[in-house]
Order: structure tokens, then C-alpha cells, then sequence
């Protein structure tokens, strides 16, 4: 069965340093696609980055930026100079087949000032 | 450009009442999708519409009914709500149905069942 997975209920980071958030998922398909969601206290989740398994190149969206390990079925979220804006859930999410989208249990991150 | 609203925001029900959850999207989208997010779990889809005029069930359809009403609306009943209902609902859209399609999500409504 297709899992995500988040060992890190709660991340904290200092302002301004860099945080990596973990994921790994299980999958028996070769071509799918990876997602990062940032949902802030407003609760309403936005896609922070999205990488296509087929691609090698890592994905980066300004400070945003992943690490994607296709045989090590790892995704991990890195957020470059932190700012207090970055405090949020943050979901991992992969995405198979004719309609298949599964979400990780997320990451609460806290940034301090 | 409001991309996907959702009313209410906030409902509390007793045991057995009935509700209608709504959401809208500006965004010409086909596709549209209800979750629910609970403590310490990932979104769960509970229905979705992958075209105006057709809705599957996802993974936990027990005790909720949807209706796509248009290409804009997609809304959730509960027709006589539980305890285990209570959640927080979010209502997504994405352009199709495809695996690459980012999802857009409404801000939710926070429901409790009593």
C-alpha cells in the first residue's frame, strides 16, 4: 500500500537559519509525482513545491528547495533563511495513478524570533 | 480572483442534525474534492468530482452525500451527523484529475458534532 510518511510532528528553527523537514514515502509505481503544503494558522494550504519522480533535478521555488531521493523513496523539504512567515503545518503529499493523492500526518514547524 | 470559498467556517451540530457544507471556486476548475483533517492524521478524501456531473467516493464516504452542482459547486451533507464527524472539512480544486495537478484548497470549516 502507498504510505507518507513525517517523523517530525514539530520542527523549530531559528530566524533566518535553514530547517529540513523529512519525508519519506513507500511506493511500488515509477511515475507519480511529490508535493510540499504549507498550512499556516488561517488553515487554508497553499503547495509550496512540487517535484515530478521522473526528474532528476531537484525542485526550488526561491528559499524553498528539495532533496529528492528516488531509491531511498525520501523527500525532504529544506527552507533557507527562515522567516517568522515560514511558521506553519507543512504536508507532504504524493500523487499516483488515474486519482490517487495521499497526504503525510505533517510537520509543525516553528520559527523563533 | 476569491479561488476556493467554503461556508461556514465554524458549525456545531447535535447528534442526528443534518448539514450542508459549501464550496465555491472561481478558478474554472474540473475537478473539485472534500477532505476531512483530523488530529494527528493526513487529509482524507472523502468524495470528489473529477467533472461537473460525476462523483466517486474516496476514502471514507460513510455518512456524507455530495452534489456537484455546477462546475463551481461542490457541496457536502451530512445527513445525520455523528460525533465521529466532528473535523475539520476542506473543500479542494485542481484544473483535472490528473496526478500533476496542484491542488487548491478553501479554508475550512471547523465542524463539532455534539
Amino acid at each position: 500500500a502507498q504510505t507518507v510518511t513525517q517523523s517530525q510532528p514539530e520542527m523549530s528553527v531559528q530566524e533566518a537559519e535553514t530547517v529540513t523537514l523529512s519525508c519519506t514515502y513507500d511506493t511500488s509505481e515509477s511515475d507519480y509525482y511529490l508535493f510540499w503544503y504549507k498550512q499556516p494558522p488561517s488553515r487554508q494550504m497553499i503547495l509550496v513545491i512540487r517535484q515530478e519522480a521522473y526528474k532528476q533535478q531537484n525542485a526550488t521555488e526561491n528559499r524553498f528547495s528539495v532533496n529528492f531521493q528516488k531509491a531511498a523513496k525520501s523527500f525532504s523539504l529544506k527552507i533557507s533563511d527562515s522567516q517568522l512567515g515560514d511558521a506553519a503545518m507543512y504536508f507532504c503529499a504524493y500523487s499516483f495513478g488515474a486519482y490517487k493523492y495521499i497526504f503525510g500526518t505533517g510537520t509543525r514547524l516553528k520559527v523563533l524570533a | 480572483n476569491a479561488g476556493v470559498t467554503q461556508t461556514p467556517k465554524f458549525q456545531v451540530l447535535k447528534t442526528g442534525q443534518s448539514m450542508t457544507l459549501q464550496c465555491a471556486q472561481d478558478m474554472n476548475h474540473n475537478s473539485m474534492y472534500w477532505y476531512r483533517q483530523d488530529p494527528g492524521m493526513g487529509l482524507r478524501l472523502i468524495y470528489y468530482s473529477a467533472s461537473e456531473g460525476t462523483t466517486d467516493k474516496g476514502e471514507v464516504p460513510n455518512g456524507y452525500n455530495v452534489s456537484r452542482l455546477n462546475k463551481r459547486e461542490f457541496s457536502l451533507r451530512l445527513e445525520s451527523a455523528a460525533p465521529s464527524q466532528t473535523s475539520v472539512y476542506f473543500c479542494a480544486s485542481s484544473e483535472a484529475w490528473d496526478r500533476w495537478e496542484t491542488q487548491y484548497f478553501g479554508p475550512g470549516t471547523r465542524l463539532l458534532v455534539l
